[in-house]
């Protein structure tokens, strides 16, 4: 079973509200990542949690908040977005086992969308 | 220049064809390699995965490394329109956990 989970499948929010996406995957991985994409652009990487320690920021906006209550849980919250920040996030998993030999596994992601 | 690079496409081929997806890569102490796969709106699937130079296969797929040459592809035999999709190439670097992905080649499978 390779299965990564988000809630919500779609989101729509104003520049002033606060949310939160959330991902949970229980394959005892213990290295989670949000990624952000946009369309017809590939995934980027914005933040990796390795051992529920958050590992790589690559410099995100403090706007999006990680945070990973547990090894199966990742959470991403929102404040005062952007309408360009409207996009797909993704969330990854992995097992963290062999160094340079994991393997992401995707969640479906959540479509975003900030008016 | 890019760390990963991929042709954009389109990419043509009639049903029941060999498709040849190619990508090159900059670091060369990179140490793995990955195919997804991603449908319009939907995320990425993994394909397959490949470390050591030479041929992988797995059904229809079969992927090729050539570190020498910093180069990686993706063989799709007996192409089917269901493999009309969007194929990202992925190679891992940082460290270890830090996926960078291609481009992407868009895959059209014409019956």
């Amino acid at each position: 079973d390779t299965e990564v989970t988000q809630t919500p499948k779609h989101l729509v929010m104003g520049m002033t509200n606060k949310k939160s996406l959330k991902c949970e995957q229980h394959m005892g991985h213990r290295a989670m990542y949000w990624y952000k994409q946009k369309a017809k652009k590939p995934p980027e990487l914005m933040f990796v949690y390795s051992y529920e320690k958050l590992s790589i920021n690559e410099s995100v906006p403090s706007r999006f908040s990680p945070e990973c209550p547990n090894s199966s849980l990742l959470n991403l919250h929102l404040h005062a977005l952007q309408p360009e920040d409207s996009a797909l996030y993704l969330c990854a998993s992995s097992v963290l086992l062999v160094p340079n030999r994991e393997t992401q596994y995707f969640g479906p992601g959540t479509r975003l969308l900030v008016l | 220049q890019k760390e990963v690079e991929q042709n954009s496409g389109p990419l043509s081929v009639p049903e029941g064809a060999i498709a040849s997806l190619n990508c090159t890569y900059s670091d060369r102490g990179s140490q793995s390699f990955f195919w997804y796969r991603q449908y319009s709106g939907k995320s990425p699937e993994l394909i397959m995965s490949i470390y050591s130079n030479g041929d992988k296969e797995d059904g229809r797929f079969t992927a090729q490394l050539n570190k020498a040459s910093q180069y990686v592809s993706l063989l799709i035999r007996d192409s089917q329109p269901s493999d009309s999709a969007t194929y990202l190439c992925a190679v891992l670097t940082g460290g270890g956990n830090k996926l960078t992905f291609g481009t992407g080649t868009q895959l059209k499978v014409e019956l």
